[in-house]
């Protein structure tokens, strides 16, 4: 069975503090897709990452980077210098095989506040 | 292109009644999703169709929820018999599959409350 977990619950910084937002998952598939969504109030989930299970190769995105771990099960996210704008809870994501166009599973989710 | 639209965005009705919500995905895209929000929780998927066809169905989608997709673009979701616990966000999302593909993109969702 797949399973998203995210163990931080809420998490508060000062603005332009660096945060990681932490996601390990379980899966018995070896091919596999894994997604970090964000959700600000007003309730629309947006798409910030896809990432293979074949591609460990950490990215980075502006402030956002990611680190892509196998050996650990985890697919963590750092915004760099975090602005008030981060302030949304952010969902970590698994889909298994094909495309990573089947059905996801998601974690609970990090409520992240900044304050300024 | 406007993204994914649901309407209504919120809906207030009473235990018992029957309610129907409508997802309109991306133009082109051809998998339609339908997930469940409850307060603190992520998203739980529900149901998901290919074009018109229905693919897969959860184990938490009752006999009193059933989806559609009549023409391969918009869909609805429905639930008979409303009861308390059916209070949730109703979320749809698409995507594109084949030659070309793209992640799962979100409506803003439909906000049920059972009273």
């Amino acid at each position: 069975a797949q399973k998203v977990t995210q163990a931080q619950t809420e998490i508060s910084v000062v603005e332009k503090e660096d945060v990681t937002l932490d996601c390990v998952y379980e899966t018995r598939d070896t091919t596999y897709y894994l997604f970090w969504y964000k959700q600000p109030p007003s309730g629309e989930l947006v798409f910030l990452i896809r990432r293979n299970s074949f591609d460990e190769q950490n990215e980075i995105s502006g402030r956002y980077s990611w680190n892509f771990q196998k050996s650990t099960s985890s697919f963590n996210f750092t915004i760099t210098a975090s602005q008030v704008v981060d302030s949304a809870v952010y969902f970590c994501a698994l889909s298994e095989a094909g495309s990573g166009n089947t059905p996801l599973v998601f974690g609970k989710g990090t409520r992240l506040s900044v304050i300024a | 292109d406007t993204g994914v639209s649901q309407n209504p965005r919120h809906k207030i009705t009473k235990r018992g009644q029957n309610v129907t919500f409508r997802c309109d995905p991306i133009s082109e895209h051809n998998r339609l999703y339908w997930y469940r929000q409850t307060l603190g929780q992520g998203p739980e998927f529900l149901t998901y169709f290919q074009n018109e066809a229905q693919l897969e169905k959860s184990r938490l989608l009752s006999d009193r929820f059933s989806a559609e997709r009549p023409k391969g673009s918009f869909s609805t979701l429905e639930i008979q018999r409303t009861e308390q616990g059916d209070s949730a966000m109703y979320l749809c999302a698409s995507s594109l599959v084949g030659q070309v593909e793209s992640e799962a993109f979100f409506g803003q969702g439909t906000r049920l409350t059972v009273v």
